[in-house]
């Protein structure tokens, strides 16, 4: 069965520092991936998405997320956090009967000023 | 104009009631879900409709029912609530039912049980 690791329940980090969310999936076949991002209150919002080609992909609001296969993982990455980037993220694989999503635990990011 | 939208946002009811929630989308989307979201934050899926059909029931309780009248729609009906069931529930949609499509989340309606 497909799974989802998100090791790290809580992060802090600086304004202006540089961010990484580590994510590991265990999945049989080929990963469909995704990264999330839940602010206060409000439904989820795809950051970005692997499906194949470049592992390295670039998401909106400066985020981009590198696929490797030989360590199962797919980590989230900012050069550079605003305080609007205080959320909450999810990682999840995507299935591909049904486009069922698994995800992960959530990390939750809090921005110091 | 919001692609998913769900209601109540907000639903506060006693235990043994039945409520529902519903769900739309605009987006033309075939294939809707719902997902619930417990206290802890973990998200997991219940159902997916492809075109007004069934396709994923993830071992739900019979006191949830979702119904689809059409591709835009899909309402959750939850019978007997039980205080368990306090939780923020998700409704998403996206072009396809596979993998590699992404899915679009409306903002939550969050259950409280009482």
């Amino acid at each position: 069965a497909q799974s989802v690791t998100q090791p790290d329940i809580h992060i802090t980090v600086s304004e202006g520092a540089s961010l990484e969310l580590r994510c590991n999936y265990s999945y049989g076949a080929t990963p469909y991936l995704f990264w999330y991002v839940q602010s206060p209150g409000q439904g989820l919002q795809l950051l970005l998405k692997y499906f194949s080609g470049d592992t390295l992909v670039q998401g909106i609001k400066g985020f981009e997320a590198e696929f490797k296969r030989s360590q199962s993982s797919f980590n989230l990455r900012k050069p550079s956090v605003h305080w609007s980037d205080a959320a909450e993220y999810f990682c999840a694989v995507g299935q591909a009967a049904g486009n069922k999503l698994t995800f992960g635990g959530g990390t939750r990011v809090l921005v110091k000023p | 104009d919001t692609a998913v939208s769900q209601t109540p946002k907000y639903l506060v009811t006693q235990m043994g009631n039945d409520k529902s929630i519903k769900c739309e989308q605009n987006l033309g989307h075939d294939t809707m879900y719902w997902y619930k979201q417990d206290s802890k934050k973990f998200l997991k899926i219940m159902f997916s409709y492809n075109n007004k059909e069934l396709i994923i029931n993830e071992t739900v309780p019979n006191r949830f029912s979702p119904k689809s009248p059409d591709k835009a729609h899909l309402n959750l009906h939850i019978n007997s609530l039980e205080l368990g069931d306090s939780a923020v529930y998700f409704c998403a949609s996206s072009q396809e039912s596979r993998a590699n499509t992404e899915a679009f989340f409306g903002q939550g309606t969050r259950l409280t049980v009482v």
